[in-house]
C-alpha cells in the first residue's frame, strides 16, 4: 500500500484480556519495527523484524508481549493478560532494509481499563 | 529504555520567527533523523543525516549531524502556523547488535502564534 497501515486505530480492553494489534507495512519493505509511545514521551523500541524473523526483540518489556510476521509482510503484536500500564500508542514502522529510513503508521491507541 | 536528551521541551513563538532545537547523546550514533508528529498521527520524517558534520536542508528546515556523532540540531526558519506539532530527534546506533532500532528524544512541542 501507499503507507504503513495499522488496525485498529483505537482499542479499549479490560484488564486481563488478550489483544492483537495489526500492521501492514509498505509493500516491498523487508524491515518492520514496533514501537510504544507513552503520553509525553518519544517512541520506545519494542521489536524489529527482518523478513519473517525477529532480529531484535530486546525492547519487549516482558513475556506477555509477543509479535509475529509469518509471511514477511503483515505483522501482529500480541499482548496477553493486559495491564493498565500497557496503555499507550503502539506504532509500527517499515523500511526497505535494515539501514533504510523508517516510515511510521498512524498508530493504535490502546487503553486498558 | 534509552532516550536522547532533547531540548528545549517546548517553545512558543510568533509566526515568522526562527526556532532551533537540539539533541545530545552519551553514545555515538550512525544516523540522525528528525521527525514531526501531529496529534493522532505517527511521526513523519523531515530530515535524515548520515555523515558526521553533514549539514542538510529541506525547504525551511536545516539540520546538522554533529562532528562528534553524539549530537544534532534542527532549525526551522520563518515559522508558519502549520509548523505546530511535536518534533522528535532519533538516532540509530553504530553498526553492531541491535543497531537497526531508533532511539528517540522526548520531543519538543512547538506552538506558533499567528
Amino acid at each position: 500500500g501507499a503507507g504503513v497501515s495499522q488496525t485498529p486505530s483505537n482499542k479499549v480492553t479490560e484488564k486481563g484480556k488478550y489483544v492483537e494489534l495489526r500492521c501492514d507495512p509498505i509493500s516491498g519493505h523487508t524491515a518492520l519495527y514496533w514501537y510504544r509511545q507513552s503520553l509525553g514521551q518519544g517512541p520506545e523500541f519494542l521489536i524489529y523484524f527482518q523478513g519473517t524473523g525477529a532480529a531484535d526483540d530486546s525492547g519487549l518489556p516482558n513475556d506477555r508481549f509477543f509479535a509475529v510476521r509469518p509471511e514477511g509482510s503483515v505483522s501482529t503484536l500480541k499482548i496477553q493478560r493486559t495491564e493498565r500500564g500497557d496503555s499507550a500508542v503502539y506504532l509500527c514502522a517499515s523500511s526497505k532494509s535494515w539501514a533504510g529510513v523508517a516510515f511510521f503508521g498512524q498508530g493504535t491507541r490502546l487503553t486498558v481499563v | 529504555g534509552q532516550q536522547l536528551n532533547q531540548s528545549p521541551q517546548s517553545m512558543f513563538i510568533q509566526e515568522g520567527e526562527d526556532v532551533s532545537m537540539n539533541c545530545t547523546s552519551s553514545s555515538i550514533f550512525n544516523t540522525w533523523l528528525w521527525y514531526k508528529q501531529d496529534p493522532g498521527e505517527g511521526p513523519v520524517l523531515l530530515i535524515a543525516l548520515y555523515k558526521a558534520g553533514e549539514l542538510t536542508s529541506n525547504g525551511r528546515l536545516t539540520a546538522q549531524f554533529g562532528i562528534t556523532r553524539k549530537d544534532s540540531f534542527l532549525n526551522i526558519s520563518a515559522s508558519i502556523p502549520s509548523d505546530v506539532g511535536i518534533y522528535f530527534c532519533a538516532g540509530q546506533p553504530s553498526v553492531g547488535g541491535g543497531s537497526e532500532k531508533l532511539v528517540f528524544g522526548k520531543g519538543m512541542k512547538l506552538t506558533v502564534n499567528p
